[in-house]
């Protein structure tokens, strides 16, 4: 009955590989997001996906990449893996009323570790 | 674009104490105003929140208002105890589909 799952939970790598996360919502909401937290505790917002339209995109370089398959899902793929993509990124969703923004669920956070 | 100060980083309090963060942000657009709880190794989740319509709002223990004119808003936690320690965020609803969140305050509470 989890709401907002990720995998994997944990990802150790090499520089220059390439790897992904998936997420997965089962509230029914109809807007993703991605966000990076660094050392710093800070969250950072990277994408954000409404009914499976990309409508925030910040500037993340282009070796990041997310794909929403449909609503429930919304993936991030990240190209040649750099020291400073290492970091814990979470999912999370909401439910679009309008314009009005609502409480933000969020998944169990990916801890990426480059090497 | 949507600036989002907090303060304090961290603050330290005694158990019972009160505690108080405080938030700022530039957009007078921003309609949205939550604050999120992030336990240590644990997702943040949310806590408490308020619309711009409204100036203040309670939940037990917590408390946030809102000033909408001079663009700040609190949070505020009564009585606190142990496990009230955590980093707690506060985040801004911009006139689009973007939250912007705060840098965070460590929270202690010592026994």
């Amino acid at each position: 009955d989890t709401a907002v799952s990720q995998t994997p939970k944990y990802l150790v790598t090499q520089m220059g590989n390439d790897k992904s996360i998936k997420c997965e919502q089962n509230l029914g909401h109809d807007t993703m997001y991605w966000y990076k937290q660094d050392s710093k505790k800070f969250l950072k917002i990277m994408f954000s996906y409404n009914n499976k339209e990309l409508i925030i995109n910040e500037t993340v370089p282009n070796r990041f990449s997310p794909k929403s398959p449909d609503k429930a899902h919304l993936n991030l793929h990240i190209n040649s893996l750099e020291l400073g993509d290492s970091a814990v990124y979470f999912c999370a969703s909401s439910r679009t009323s309008g314009r009005a923004h609502n409480e933000q669920f969020f998944g169990p956070g990916t801890r990426l570790t480059v090497l | 674009g949507e600036n989002v100060e907090q303060h304090p980083s961290t603050l330290s309090v005694q158990e019972g104490d009160s505690a108080v963060i405080k938030c700022t942000y530039s957009d007078s657009a921003s309609n949205y105003f939550p604050w999120y709880k992030q336990e240590l190794g644990k997702r943040p989740q949310l806590i408490i929140d308020i619309r711009s319509n409204v100036g203040e709002k309670k939940d037990q223990r917590i408390a946030v208002t809102l000033n909408k004119t001079a663009k700040h808003f609190s949070l505020h936690i009564t009585e606190t105890q142990p496990e009230d320690s955590a980093v707690y965020f506060c985040a801004v609803g911009t006139g689009g589909f973007k939250t912007i969140f705060g840098a965070g305050t460590r929270l202690f509470v010592k026994a």
